[in-house]
């Protein structure tokens, strides 16, 4: 089973300032990563699919990187609605699997 | 667009089963693959499982082999997943979620309550 870590669990911030999140696998998922991101009382939303495509909708200020078996999530400058959890999500064993990670909490310092 | 609804909230006692639905409307339903995430009130996401509609077959994570199983009826648009011998760690919200194209979960269900309470 591949196991996925984030870091840190929770990240306090400005706005305006960058936030970087990162995701280790536990063995290679090679690029098939995803990050949603979680706001209270809602269902998550895509982020970033395939380590570093951003899904439909999502501004340019988020971007992803990494392969193997660390990624990293970027929010260049942050704005209000982007506090919130992100949870990175690996596919490479699908089917039968999907996993997440614990997610890192993004909150207002 | 695509659109999940999902059934309401319950309420279930320990040891008893719940099934819970997801209707997908938009997109042709028979292409994809509808999985489950559930939610414990302040964790993370969990993987349950889900399955491709035309092809019937189902994927499972391994903590759940068992006690759940997903279906699809393909005539509805709506895909179902049932939780057997419920216990009290089974209190979360359940989402029923869309792989899309890219194979990742692009469309989300508005989640379902499930409480477990004796």
């Amino acid at each position: 089973e591949i196991v996925l870590t984030q870091s840190p669990a929770t990240l306090s911030l400005s706005l305006g300032e960058r936030a970087t999140l990162s995701c280790r696998a536990s063995q290679s998922v090679n690029n098939y990563l995803a990050w949603y991101q979680q706001k209270p009382g809602q269902a998550p939303r895509l982020v970033i699919y395939d380590a570093s495509n951003r899904a439909a909708g999502i501004p340019a200020r988020f971007s992803g990187s990494g392969s193997g078996t660390d990624f990293t999530l970027t929010i260049s400058s942050l704005e209000p609605e982007d506090f919130a959890v992100y949870y990175c999500q690996q596919r490479r064993n699908w089917p039968p699997g999907f996993t997440f990670g614990p997610g890192t909490k993004v909150d207002i310092k | 667009q695509v659109q999940l609804v999902q059934s309401g909230a319950e309420v279930k006692k320990p040891g008893s089963s719940v099934k819970v639905s997801c209707k997908a409307s938009g997109g042709t339903f028979s292409n994809y693959a509808i999985n489950w995430v559930r939610q414990a009130p302040g964790q993370g996401l969990e993987w349950m499982g889900g399955t491709i509609p035309t092809v019937g077959t189902a994927n499972y994570a391994q903590k759940f082999q068992g006690r759940v199983t997903v279906t699809a009826d393909e005539s509805t648009g709506t895909a179902y997943m049932e939780l057997s011998s419920l216990r009290s760690e089974d209190t979360a919200v359940y989402y029923c979620s869309r792989v899309g194209e890219q194979y990742y979960f692009d469309f989300w269900g508005q989640g379902t309550l499930v409480t477990v309470s004796s």
